[in-house]
């Protein structure tokens, strides 16, 4: 079975400028989610999709963050404007909501994003 | 809404011996914690995890015990080899499996 895949893995860009994050989840995982992990800190939610549907991003910064999951599969997540405190690793994980481990999440490699 | 401490934040043990890490957590209705190992460059991957309705969970080497009156719980790693080098994260969440806070994780080293 696939894992979840990320793109990029790396990128590096000038404050204000913007970029965007990509992410595949496990076929079938009704569930997924985006997390953002600052270097030395534990993972913090920042949205999570049931399907194509938003259940939580109460903790999404909406003024320069945005994601989407259109069709319920991939999502993106973009940030415009970038800042610097916005350097860190953005992991999409996916649960599959069924099944024995219906809401154990997995998650992808990461992707680097460091903001100069 | 939830905080979850963990300790230590580093640990460094020889190969063979165990290794004990703690986490406290503040939200008495949490009732899920699992325990996530993250290698580097690599997504954290769930190792271990226990509901509140249990006190004790062990698969092979590593085991997880939960006090809730207390609000803390703990990893627990056997024989510990130098694969298990890794940075340990707890989490907690009300509900399975969805919103999870994470603990600040602990970097377990393992000396041959």
């Amino acid at each position: 079975e696939a894992g979840v895949a990320q793109s990029p893995r790396y990128k590096i860009i000038e404050k204000r400028q913007s970029v965007a994050f990509w992410c595949n989840p496990i076929s079938g995982h009704a569930t997924l989610y985006w997390y953002q992990q600052i270097l030395g800190q534990g993972p913090k939610l920042l949205i999570q999709f049931q399907n194509n549907g938003v259940v939580d991003d109460s903790q999404l910064p909406k003024d320069r963050f945005s994601a989407e999951r259109l069709k319920g599969v991939d999502s993106t997540l973009k940030i415009q404007p970038a800042k610097l405190e916005d350097s860190a690793v953005y992991l999409c994980a996916s649960s599959p909501n069924s099944g024995r481990a219906y809401n154990e999440q997995f998650f992808g490699p990461g992707t680097r994003l460091t903001v100069l | 809404g939830e905080n979850v401490e963990q300790h230590p934040s580093t640990l460094s043990v020889q190969e063979g011996d165990s290794a004990v890490i703690k986490c406290t957590y503040s939200d008495s209705a949490s009732n899920y914690f699992p325990w996530y190992k993250q290698e580097l460059g690599k997504g954290p991957q769930l190792i271990i995890d226990i509901r509140s309705n249990v006190g004790e969970k062990k698969d092979q080497r590593i085991a997880v015990t939960l006090n809730k009156t207390a609000k803390h719980f703990s990893l627990h790693i056997t024989e510990t080899q130098p694969e298990d080098s890794a940075v340990y994260f707890c989490a907690a969440s009300r509900i399975y499996g969805q919103n999870f806070v994470f603990g600040p994780g602990t970097r377990l080293s393992v000396l041959p």
